[in-house]
């Protein structure tokens, strides 16, 4: 298995723009965690799915924040429009039911915001 | 809510052993996670304790206390490779969800 994938790997943008993020769980996984990673509050989660259901999204930021996961092989995170304190490095992972089985992390996406 | 508490840095030569402890405070706990992350590079899971004890992994051990909410990782043999930032992580309330900690920096010096 190719592990999970997550597109595009670094994404440099304007305040005010809307920005995409995507993520392929690895198949047979039926949970998909999204987080952010900065140097001032760490890996925090914002949203969480299971099997390609909403579960809990009290960690995004704002409104400006949304989710989504159409299937069981791919999900997207959107910021619209994104501002500055939007920076950061934006994981997804996914895992099966269960802590032992731990998550796998995808290789990150490196957002910047000028 | 949860919170963690691990040291900022620590450390340690080639060919020690060094213990990375993390502390927790949460309600309805399942378990404490490992994850070890590279500068620029991503999480990866090390290991979990869901019982009291000690669970060994090759060079890696990771320990709980349930009752003292309490739990450490240990790497023996330490190598240059070993630099790298470690998180303690907590399952609590279900879900599958973590909760992470601000992680440890661990240099390992000649």
């Amino acid at each position: 298995d190719a592990g999970v994938i997550q597109s595009p790997r670094h994404e440099v943008t304007e305040m005010g723009q809307e920005v995409t993020l995507r993520c392929k769980p690895i198949s047979g996984h039926d949970y998909l965690f999204w987080y952010r990673q900065t140097m001032m509050r760490g890996l925090e989660l914002l949203i969480y799915f299971n099997n390609n259901v909403p579960i809990d999204d009290s960690g995004m930021p704002e409104d400006r924040f949304s989710a989504k996961m159409p299937n069981a092989s791919f999900s997207t995170l959107k910021i619209q429009p994104s501002e500055p304190r939007d920076s950061a490095v934006y994981f997804c992972a996914s895992s099966l039911q269960g802590g032992d089985y731990g998550y796998t992390f995808g290789s990150g996406t490196r957002l910047t915001v000028v | 809510g949860q919170s963690l508490e691990q040291p900022s840095e620590v450390t340690a030569v080639e060919g020690a052993i060094v213990q990375i402890n993390c502390t927790y405070q949460t309600s309805g706990f399942y378990g404490l996670s490992w994850y070890q992350q590279h500068d620029g590079g991503a999480p990866t899971f090390l290991s979990y304790n869901a019982l009291d004890g000690l669970e060994e992994t090759g060079r890696f051990s990771s320990f709980l206390s349930r009752s003292d909410s309490y739990g450490y990782l240990l790497l023996q043999e330490l190598q240059m490779k070993d630099s790298a930032s470690y998180f303690c992580a907590v399952s609590a309330g279900g879900g599958n969800k973590l909760t992470f900690g601000t992680g440890t920096q661990l240099k390992v010096e000649l």
